[in-house]
């Protein structure tokens, strides 16, 4: 199984709801990681977990709160999002075999979000 | 930091070999460089990776000169189905600062029958 699966694939949403988005691999990959992409950009990293540790969180605004129950789940709990908050939001995961950098890294399909 | 700076666009027609360069004048000595492809509402798919010289797998070729300040994707005769957004991936995460693994702009190359 090399897949990464994301959902749901679609998720709208008003600014004062909370929701989730979830990520699930079953590679074995021990790195995962969230981005956010909006249209015509590449993709921004948001968050690392290594080792179902949060090891990089890069100034990203307390409204979204990132969760590693396991190895194989990864979790976005978002809440009181703004309209601006509204992207593609990818999950991907790596082996770290070269180091989180230098891991190829095995994207899902992506969570849709619109804020309204 | 290694920002990457790729060519916005480019087109090709239908089995002519494609190459789009990503300069990285920043490299560090632990970066490797790594190259994305993306279709539209879907998660990039890894191309391939190398750290120096040239590396060929199935699908495409890395060629990366002696100072690594550059590097070269290679695609072999393209087809309709390669119209897609390419990007380039250089970093060392070893920082612990997302700001040191960056996606590059992206280049948009659209194949033409």
């Amino acid at each position: 199984d090399t897949e990464v699966t994301q959902t749901p694939k679609h998720l709208v949403m008003g600014m004062t709801n909370k929701k989730s988005l979830k990520c699930e691999q079953h590679m074995g990959h021990r790195a995962m990681y969230w981005y956010k992409q909006k249209a015509k950009k590449p993709p921004e990293l948001m968050f690392v977990y290594s080792y179902e540790k949060l090891s990089i969180n890069e100034s990203v605004p307390s409204r979204f709160s990132p969760e590693c129950p396991n190895s194989s789940l990864l979790n976005l709990h978002l809440h009181a999002l703004q309209p601006e908050d509204s992207a593609l939001y990818l999950c991907a995961s790596s082996q770290e075999s070269r180091g989180l950098a230098g891991s190829e890294q095995f994207f899902g399909p992506g969570t849709r979000l619109t804020v309204l | 930091l290694a920002k990457t700076t790729q060519p916005i666009s480019m087109d090709s027609y239908e089995g002519q070999e494609v190459n789009i360069t990503c300069s990285h004048n920043n490299i560090a000595t632990n970066d490797y460089i790594t190259w994305y492809q993306q279709f539209p509402s879907q998660g990039p798919r890894f191309i391939i990776q190398g750290y120096k010289t040239k590396v060929t797998n199935e699908v495409a070729s890395l060629f990366i000169p002696a100072d690594r300040k550059s590097s070269t994707l290679s695609l072999p005769r393209v087809s309709l189905s390669d119209t897609a957004v390419y990007y380039c991936l250089v970093g060392d995460l070893s920082s612990g600062s997302a700001r040191q693994l960056t996606f590059g702009s992206g280049t948009q190359l659209t194949v033409l029958p």
